[in-house]
């Protein structure tokens, strides 16, 4: 079974650009999750969604971060206009919803984004 | 809000020796679960263990196991025999019980991080 895909692996981008990051959960995943580890700090919640909708985005920085989920499969993360203070590592997670928490969030490698 | 904290970066242990990972939490929660995670170079980042605040009984998984201590709010990780494969990134995640409508949420508040090298 393949496991959460992330795509690109590594991204270097300008100041200025933009930058979309994609994840692919395990199928049959209604939750997917994406979190953002910024070099030598915690790895933070971005936002949650439940199929297609965003259950919580409490975690999203500012406005010039969207993430959508269209169909409730994979998800992107688009960052316009990329800053410098958003390099790091995004990393997306996907869990089963069986109403009880003894599933698992299964992590993926994470993008690595630079800003130069 | 939750904070956890792992005031080890670095850590090296030589191969088949114990090694103990530290992380301490903070929470006015009472049901609550723990993790620790694991991300070897490269690679993606997989589960190695959790701990359901209810429960006294510390978890075990193999040469993994963890000593919680819910009044001091600490939550190691011991890992025993070392492997050369247990090289890598460990973080110590909390998560505070949420129903949701979608019935789980790994809304996960994580620590830096302990960086452990096994050495042969």
């Amino acid at each position: 079974e393949a496991g959460v895909t992330q795509f690109p692996s590594h991204s270097v981008i300008e100041k200025g650009q933009t930058v979309t990051l994609r994840c692919d959960p395990i199928s049959g995943h209604d939750n997917l999750y994406w979190y953002r580890r910024v070099m030598g700090k915690e790895i933070k919640f971005l936002l949650h969604f439940v199929k297609e909708s965003k259950q919580d985005e409490s975690g999203m920085p500012n406005n010039r971060f969207l993430a959508e989920r269209t169909g409730g499969t994979y998800s992107t993360l688009k960052v316009q206009p990329a800053e410098l203070e958003d390099s790091g590592v995004y990393f997306c997670a996907s869990s089963q919803d069986l109403g009880q928490l003894n599933t698992e969030a299964f992590f993926g490698q994470g993008t690595r984004l630079t800003v130069v | 809000a939750q904070t956890v904290t792992q005031s080890q970066p670095e850590m090296s242990v030589q191969e088949a020796e114990t090694v103990t990972l530290s992380c301490t939490y903070d929470t006015s929660e009472n049901n609550y679960y723990l993790f620790w995670y694991k991300q070897p170079p490269s690679r993606q980042m997989i589960l190695v263990i959790r701990q359901e605040a209810y429960k006294q009984q510390n978890a075990t998984e193999n040469r993994f196991s963890v000593n919680f201590q819910k009044a001091a709010k600490s939550f190691s990780l011991k890992i025993s025999d070392s492997q050369l494969g247990d090289t890598a990134m460990y973080f110590c995640a909390f998560m505070k019980h949420v129903k949701t409508r979608g019935g789980s949420n790994y809304k996960l508040t994580f620590g830096k991080g302990t960086l452990l090298t096994v050495n042969p």
